[in-house]
């Protein structure tokens, strides 16, 4: 099993620009998720899914468009990229009661 | 919704004494308490969890305790060794039904040799 992909690992975006983050899984885990880490402020949740077809969102929702089209695949959309959104990204997938597997995350810089 | 509260933000020790990091969770339902360790430039791993049906748990040189009265959960670090330097995460979720895990902001954690 690779565990959870993400793709890229780096990235650097102009402000305005859009792009997708990649993230899958081959561990057929229903719960996925992504997160943005910042220095000192922890792991905060951007959007989470329960299953195919299901999204909502987490804690800093606003500039980010997920979907979950397939058990595998959790892409991360930036609309329209903002300097703020300059983090470490890492998406990371779970079963029920179970642990989050986290991918090796992007860092993204947005100028 | 749930939120996660962790101190200190940093913690320096000396090789072989103990460290402490506390956390607290606002909701009441909250039932699967992890504990993540990150060393520097990698991806968040666990380390020990506990459920709210136990109110210790240890692993080792880790232990967990939860007071689910308090909402207050700690993680216990004895015999510290260089090696054990990372950023440490708590979080909160629900286990059934797929909801969302909620992190404390972390703690780095410095031991001296």
């Amino acid at each position: 099993n690779a565990g959870v992909t993400q793709t890229p690992k780096f990235q650097v975006l102009k402000t305005g620009q859009s792009m997708t983050l990649q993230c899958a899984q081959d561990m057929n885990h229903e719960y996925m998720s992504w997160y943005r880490q910042d220095p000192g402020m922890g792991l905060r949740l951007i959007h989470y899914s329960v299953g195919a077809g299901i999204t909502d969102q987490g804690e800093v929702p606003n500039g980010y468009n997920v979907s979950r089209s397939t058990t595998e695949d959790f892409p991360l959309r930036l609309l329209s990229a903002a300097p703020s959104q300059t983090s470490v990204y890492f998406c990371a997938s779970r079963q029920d009661g179970e642990k989050l597997f986290f991918g090796s995350g992007t860092q993204l810089s947005v100028l | 919704g749930e939120n996660v509260e962790q101190h200190p933000s940093t913690l320096s020790v000396q090789e072989g004494d103990s460290a402490v990091i506390k956390c607290t969770y606002s909701d009441s339902a909250s039932n699967y308490f992890p504990w993540y360790k990150q060393e520097l430039g990698k991806r968040p791993q666990l380390i020990i969890d506990i459920r709210s049906n136990v109110g210790e748990k240890k692993d080792q040189r880790i232990a967990v305790t939860l007071n689910k009265t308090a909402k207050h959960f700690s993680l216990h670090i004895t015999e510290t060794q260089p090696e054990d330097s990372a950023v440490y995460f708590c979080a909160a979720s629900i286990i059934a039904g797929g909801f969302k895990t909620i992190f404390g902001a972390g703690t780095r954690l410095f031991v001296k040799a």
